[in-house]
């Protein structure tokens, strides 16, 4: 069964840079762009990354994605304490006819 | 700007149907997909499929087939899920997103309707 795997959990001071993985296989991010979005409980998921590594607009260039292999990152430079929550990667999957995938979350913690 | 409004909150008992509304406004509801994604408890989002809003073209998830049917009304520029068959692990927040077309993204999302399942 594919499945996107993440930390679940991250943490860093205000200014940090933190990093958060993305790790899945050949029928996932293997072949496919990862979407990266915020998500704060009660509040609706915002997208932060596309396409792997293009930000929409109005998103702070704080926020970046890459991706290589069957993984992927998102990276928060300049770590602010508003950036606290919880980050999915998502990424299409050939398995089962075709299914969107996300990954488990990691919660950030802005110490 | 782009709005997902989506219906209110609802408790069915097991064995019931629940349909949740989706009333998009600030883009052309026909040129995008509408999917829709699940998130219980302590849970990962699960997708559950997509629905042009343009024509009849969707798509569901494996796991949903047989139980889950997307609809539009275009006039009302509003999009709907409903899954029957209700059973307590149907208990979780159901979100709709907006799907760009030619894309993977999913970029608008709605604040999302709890469901909660109990006999």
């Amino acid at each position: 069964q594919s499945v996107l795997t993440q930390p679940p959990s991250a943490s860093g001071t205000p200014g940090q840079r933190v990093t958060i993985s993305c790790s899945g296989s050949s029928s996932n991010i293997g072949s496919h762009y990862v979407n990266w979005y915020q998500h704060l409980p009660g509040t609706a998921p915002k997208l932060l990354i596309y396409s792997s590594i293009q930000r929409p607009s109005g998103v702070p260039d704080r926020f970046s994605g890459s991706k290589s292999g069957t993984s992927a990152s998102l990276a928060i430079s300049g770590l602010q304490s508003e950036d606290e929550a919880d980050y999915y990667c998502a990424a299409w999957d050939d398995s089962l006819n075709g299914q969107l995938l996300f990954g488990g979350g990691t919660k950030l913690t802005v110490l | 700007q782009v709005h997902l409004v989506q219906s209110g909150a609802e408790v069915k008992k097991p064995g019931a149907s629940v349909k949740i509304s989706c009333k998009a406004s600030g883009y052309s509801f026909t040129n995008y997909a509408i999917h829709w994604v699940r998130q219980a408890p302590g849970q990962r989002p699960e997708w559950m499929g997509w629905m042009f809003a343009g024509n009849d073209d969707r798509k569901y998830s494996q796991k949903f087939q047989g139980r889950v049917t997307m609809t539009r009304d275009t006039s009302a520029t509003t999009a709907y899920m409903e899954l029957s068959s209700l059973r307590s692990e149907d208990t979780a927040v159901y979100y709709c997103a907006r799907n760009p077309p030619r894309t993977q993204t999913l970029d608008s999302w709605g604040l999302g309707t709890l469901v909660t399942v109990s006999s």
